[in-house]
C-alpha cells in the first residue's frame, strides 16, 4: 500500500517566518491533496496537485509536486498565527494521509 | 445544500459495549471512507467502500466493522474489541477517488 511520510512533525516559529512542509511517497502520486485541521474538527481543503512539476499558491501558500510524482512540498510565506494547526498531505485512491505537521506559529 | 452528515457529534460509551457512529451524504457519492485520529496525529483509514455491498479493509480496521446497504450510508460500529477506542472519527465521501468531502467528525470517549 502507499505510504506517505510528512516531515518535519512538528514546527514552531516565530510569526512571519517562512516554513516548508513535506511530504514523501512511497509510489507514485497520482493526484495528492493538502489539508489543514484543527484536532477535533473537520479538514480544510487547501489544494490538489496532479501533474509532475505542478505548483499552486493560495493566499500566503504555495505547494509544489515534483516532477517524478514522490514528493510534494508545502510553503508558507509570513506566517501568521491563523496559519497553526495540522497540515496533512494525502494521496488520492484511497486517499490516505502522512502522520500530519503541527504547526504552531508564536506571535 | 449537499454534504455529508456524521452524528453525534459527542459520544459517550462505557468499556466493553458496542457503539455505532452515522455517517451519511447526499452527494451521490460513489465511495465512502472512514478515518481515526489520535491528538496530535494524522489521519488513518479504517474501512473504505467504492460501492454499494462492498467495502475494504484500511489500515487500522481490527475491532471495527462497517455495512454499506445504502448508497447515502456508511455507519461505523466500534466494537468491544477496539482495545483503545477514545479518539476523533471522520468520515468522507468521493466520486470514485476523487473530489472528496469530509464530515465534521465525532468526538467517541470511553468512560
Amino acid at each position: 500500500s502507499q505510504e506517505l511520510e510528512q516531515s518535519p512533525q512538528s514546527l514552531i516559529v516565530q510569526e512571519g517566518k517562512n516554513l516548508t512542509i513535506n511530504c514523501t511517497s512511497s509510489k507514485t502520486l497520482y493526484g495528492l491533496y493538502w489539508y489543514k485541521q484543527k484536532y477535533g474538527e473537520g479538514l480544510i481543503f487547501l489544494m490538489m496537485l496532479q501533474k509532475g512539476g505542478e505548483e499552486k499558491s493560495h493566499e500566503k501558500i504555495t505547494a509544489k509536486l515534483d516532477e517524478k510524482k514522490q514528493q510534494s512540498s508545502l510553503h508558507i510565506t509570513a506566517s501568521q498565527p491563523s496559519h497553526a494547526g495540522i497540515y496533512l498531505c494525502g494521496a488520492a485512491g484511497r486517499l490516505t494521509f502522512g502522520e500530519g505537521t503541527q504547526l504552531t506559529v508564536n506571535p | 445544500d449537499g454534504g455529508i452528515t456524521q452524528s453525534p457529534k459527542y459520544l459517550f460509551r462505557k468499556e466493553g459495549q458496542n457503539v455505532t457512529l452515522s455517517c451519511e451524504q447526499n452527494l451521490n457519492h460513489d465511495a465512502m471512507y472512514w478515518y481515526r485520529q489520535d491528538p496530535g496525529q494524522g489521519l488513518r483509514l479504517i474501512y473504505y467502500s467504492q460501492i454499494v455491498n462492498d467495502f475494504q479493509k484500511g489500515d487500522i480496521a481490527e475491532g471495527y466493522s462497517v455495512s454499506r446497504e445504502k448508497k447515502e450510508s456508511f455507519p461505523l460500529t466500534v466494537t468491544s474489541a477496539q482495545k483503545n477506542p477514545t479518539a476523533f472519527y471522520l468520515c468522507a465521501s468521493s466520486i470514485s477517488f476523487g473530489g472528496y468531502t469530509f464530515g465534521s467528525g465525532t468526538r467517541l470517549t470511553v468512560v
